[in-house]
């Protein structure tokens, strides 16, 4: 089956610095990549995701960038503020046809903003 | 904006009781994901649904946990008898919808077992 792996499991970064979270993939026939905020106590939110016909998407001060090839992903914070202190998680499906397909979740990234 | 919707949101309990959690999920979706959270395992899948049909229970334990989909509406998952192991927050989302694999998350049921 799928195996997700995420990296770094914490980052602590200065705010108005730029963080970046990286996640590898096994399975090439994976092609959607979500990636989830969760804030302490809270469920899950998505916050961005890309599908593999894209490179990468953007959305104000977030950004995914994927690699097909090298079966990697990544997650780009930019101009980080406090409120962007958080769990992370990435995410992969196969996309079988249909949709509703189980995601694979990477073991999250504990993120930091210093003031 | 429709969320999902789970019940109770914190359960105490001891040791032995039997323990059901419900979940309530977005109206069209027609996938059902079930997911323990703890410290130390991250989220883990338990069990899903489509179209109120199992498809996989593979990581649930199957001698104290069952999952069922009565109707569309509600989902629910069992623990009896339950283990102080058993604490943790208990995910319900949902998805599906228009065929994509977005899934959306309820609030989680924070279980304690005594």
């Amino acid at each position: 089956g799928e195996n997700v792996e995420q990296h770094p499991s914490t980052l602590s970064v200065q705010e108005g610095d730029s963080a970046v979270i990286k996640c590898t993939y096994s399975d090439s026939a994976s092609n959607y990549f979500p990636w989830y905020k969760q804030e302490l106590g809270k469920r899950p939110q998505l916050i961005i995701d890309i599908r593999s016909n894209v490179g990468e998407k953007k959305d104000q001060r977030i950004a995914v960038t994927l690699n097909k090839t090298a079966k990697h992903f990544s997650l780009h914070i930019t101009e980080t503020q406090p409120e962007d202190s958080a769990v992370y998680f990435c995410a992969a499906s196969i996309g079988f046809t249909g949709g509703g397909n189980k995601l694979t979740f990477g073991t999250g990234t504990q993120l930091k903003v210093e003031l | 904006d429709a969320r999902v919707t789970q019940t109770p949101r914190d359960k105490v309990t001891e040791m032995g009781q039997e323990v059901t959690m419900r979940c309530q999920p977005i109206l069209g979706h027609n996938t059902v994901f079930w997911y323990r959270q703890t410290m130390m395992q991250g989220l883990e899948l338990l069990a899903y649904f489509r179209n109120r049909a199992p498809l996989d229970d593979s990581g649930m334990p199957k001698d104290r946990f069952s999952a069922e989909m009565p109707d569309a509406t509600l989902a629910t998952l069992k623990i009896q008898p339950s283990e102080p192991r058993d604490s943790a927050v208990y995910f319900c989302a949902s998805g599906g919808q228009g065929g994509t694999d977005t899934q959306y998350f309820g609030p989680g049921t924070r279980l304690t077992v005594l």
